[in-house]
């Protein structure tokens, strides 16, 4: 069973330009959470999906941040216009049943914004 | 949805020596779970302890919660030079809230 699969591992994008992360949960999983991570910070949550449907997106900026998970495929986090502010490492996490339940993440993607 | 402060921020000993890092939520909680993450990679999970449950052992790890004083405690027993990584605590209120974590205890095992 394939652990939590992001890609890419590196993203770089000009300034202006969009970024599509894209996430593949564990298999049977149908919850997944994306955090941002600044250097030497912790991880900030941004949302929590479940297939479909987005459950918490108390953590995501209002504008040029979108999340999805489809029925079928991966979840993808978008960041439309990326500024240099943007330039950090990016997680996703998936649980079976909920954060009831332990969470594995994947090994992110680090987005660098030119 | 709220997140743990882990306490102190920064954690060096020797090799053999016991590890004990902190949490503090301000919230009733569900659970509350533990996560390690080496330089740069993601997040391992550790242990999960229920607002029920107050220890619980993994390895070398012990875990206590303490929902009166809304606490929890990560000791480390025997520390090696592997353990050397941070340590995220994330307790869960329950409901549509995601997991959210704080700045972490940033732990250094000296050989």
């Amino acid at each position: 069973n394939a652990g939590v699969m992001q890609n890419p591992r590196h993203l770089v994008r000009r300034r202006g330009q969009e970024a599509r992360l894209r996430c593949s949960p564990m298999k049977g999983h149908s919850h997944v959470y994306w955090y941002r991570q600044l250097p030497e910070e912790g991880l900030k949550f941004m949302v929590y999906l479940q297939k479909e449907n987005i459950i918490d997106e108390s953590g995501m900026p209002k504008e040029r941040f979108s999340a999805e998970f489809p029925k079928e495929g991966p979840s993808i986090l978008r960041i439309q216009q990326v500024v240099r502010g943007d330039s950090a490492a990016y997680f996703c996490a998936s649980s079976r049943t909920g954060p009831n339940t332990e969470a594995f993440f994947g090994q992110g993607t680090r987005l660098t914004v030119v | 949805s709220q997140q743990g402060e882990e306490d102190p921020q920064a954690l060096s000993i020797q090799e053999g020596e016991n590890a004990t890092m902190n949490c503090s939520y301000k919230t009733s909680i569900n659970n509350l779970q533990w996560y390690r993450q080496n330089s740069g990679r993601g997040l391992v999970h550790l242990i999960l302890i229920r607002s029920n449950e107050r220890e619980k052992h993994s390895g070398r790890l012990r875990v206590t919660l303490d929902t009166s004083k809304k606490s929890s405690s990560l000791l480390i027993t025997a520390s090696r030079a592997a353990d050397t990584a941070s340590y995220f605590c994330a307790p869960w209120e329950g409901g549509a809230d995601g997991l959210t974590f704080g700045k972490g205890t940033h732990l250094i095992i000296q050989p």
